[in-house]
């Protein structure tokens, strides 16, 4: 089984509709990121967590949310989405080190392509 | 501010030829650098990562990248390309920001590998 899943895998919504992405990680790592992919431009970060209690806003967090329901899990949200939200979307963990920030590697989920019409 | 290039959009090479992906980075602090590849419709793994240790950082499958500080750059090579390596490759480095350590990705270098 993958240590990151995400659902759905692919999403086609419409213009408004409010919709969820979920993120599940069975790597028992603290951190947790989400990013956004879009040709040319690598990849953006939207929020990050680095415990459950601890949400943080990426480079480009306007029109998105997040909710961090368990160390396992962590979940974003699109309250009104529009065309321009159009994008591959990743998930992604890291362990950190006890006690302080540390970089270290990521593990990412396998994405998930969202469409808005 | 901090940030990193990716100084080629797209490189072409023919299979069994050398590979050079360049990456240049800009920060007040010593980072922490990795790349990282994307197979077609596949998430992201790790290459490998540079965390101020060794300079020269030996990588999966044949890569390895060099750490020059006194260039700021921390470009990805292989001696022979495979078709296999046909990907797009992320350079990140990762700086302190606020307490935190919070990586920046790259735009990405596509990599075509020609038979």
């Amino acid at each position: 089984d993958a240590d990151v899943t995400q659902t759905p895998r692919n999403r086609i919504t419409k213009t408004g509709k409010r919709i969820m992405l979920e993120c599940s990680q069975t790597k028992g790592h603290d951190r947790m990121y989400w990013y956004r992919q879009d040709p040319g431009l690598g990849l953006q970060l939207i929020y990050y967590s680095f415990d459950v209690k601890d949400i943080n806003k990426g480079e480009i967090s306007d029109g998105y949310s997040v909710s961090r329901q368990a160390q396992a899990k962590f979940s974003l949200s699109l309250e009104s989405a529009i065309p321009n939200q159009t994008a591959l979307y990743f998930c992604a963990t890291s362990e950190g080190l006890a006690g302080g920030p540390a970089p270290d590697t990521q593990y990412f989920g396998p994405g998930t392509r969202l469409t808005v019409l | 501010a901090q940030s990193v290039t990716q100084l080629d959009s797209h490189v072409s090479v023919s299979e069994g030829t050398p590979v050079l992906l360049r990456c240049n980075y800009s920060s007040s602090y010593s980072p922490s650098l990795f790349w990282y590849v994307q197979h077609p419709n596949k998430g992201l793994q790790l290459l490998l990562k540079y965390t101020s240790a060794a300079t020269l950082v030996k990588g999966i499958n044949g890569f390895e990248a060099e750490f020059k500080k006194s260039e700021t750059s921390f470009h990805l090579t292989k001696p022979s390309a495979h078709m296999s390596d046909a990907a797009e490759y992320f350079c990140v480095v990762s700086l302190p920001s606020g307490g935190s350590y919070i990586p920046t990705f790259g735009r990405g270098t596509s990599l075509i590998v020609h038979p």
